[in-house]
């Protein structure tokens, strides 16, 4: 099925530990990004990739690490994760940056107690 | 400075129609979209407007106007299935996605 699969959907975490969100898309997508979104605020882009290769940061990166080594996979790492990041966490990607069309996945909700 | 606002929450009728508002503020502007998010789901793209005007997709219609930083997205004949948050983002002069609250669409028999 094409679309993007993230993982885990769902994880409750203690502060101070490490956690990787996985993200991937069979779509050939080159542009691919993570969002957090918390209740009464819009989705806010923590760190996007245009491209293999390449990534920049959002609105909110602290705290967090991507990488892009290849099309298909984006992952997202909180290196020691605190309370306040406590959110559902969106990927995304778009055929390319600019003006297009979004595709997410279905979110990974996470709780750091 | 950059902003976005829209309503929180509006109650419509089923076969109702329905007018969510979205205004936004910016200094450089490269389209706006509207997505549909369910509760506990991802958002799923409904509309995308550049130019002035109405743009038509079957029930739902979406409104632009650039010179008053106002967009709406208009829901007809509303079906139980339409209750659902929506999502108002205006695309920047980087082409970054500033995205509204969401207004929560309640529909009630």
């Amino acid at each position: 099925i094409a679309g993007i699969t993230q993982a885990p959907t769902s994880q409750i975490l203690a502060a101070g530990r490490r956690m990787t969100l996985r993200c991937t898309q069979d779509m050939r997508h080159n542009a691919m990004y993570w969002y957090r979104q918390d209740l009464g605020l819009g989705l806010r882009l923590i760190h996007y990739s245009n491209t293999a290769g390449t990534t920049g940061k959002g609105e909110v990166p602290d705290g967090y690490s991507v990488s892009r080594a290849n099309t298909d996979d984006f992952p997202l790492t909180l290196a020691s994760a605190v309370p306040s990041q406590t959110s559902v966490y969106f990927c995304a990607s778009s055929v390319g940056a600019g003006a297009n069309v979004l595709t997410f996945g279905a979110g990974s909700r996470l709780t750091v107690l | 400075g950059q902003n976005i606002d829209q309503p929180t929450e509006m109650t419509a009728t089923e076969g109702a129609i329905v007018q969510i508002n979205c205004t936004y503020q910016t200094s450089g502007f490269n389209g706006l979209f509207w997505y549909q998010q369910h509760a506990g789901e991802a958002p799923t793209f409904l509309s995308y407007n550049v130019l002035d005007g109405l743009e038509e997709k079957g029930r739902f219609s979406s409104f632009l106007s650039r010179s008053k930083g106002y967009s709406y997205l208009l829901l007809k004949e509303l079906q139980m299935k339409d209750s659902a948050s929506y999502l108002c983002a205006f695309m920047d002069s980087n082409y970054q996605l500033i995205w509204g609250a969401g207004t929560k669409l309640i529909i009630k028999p």
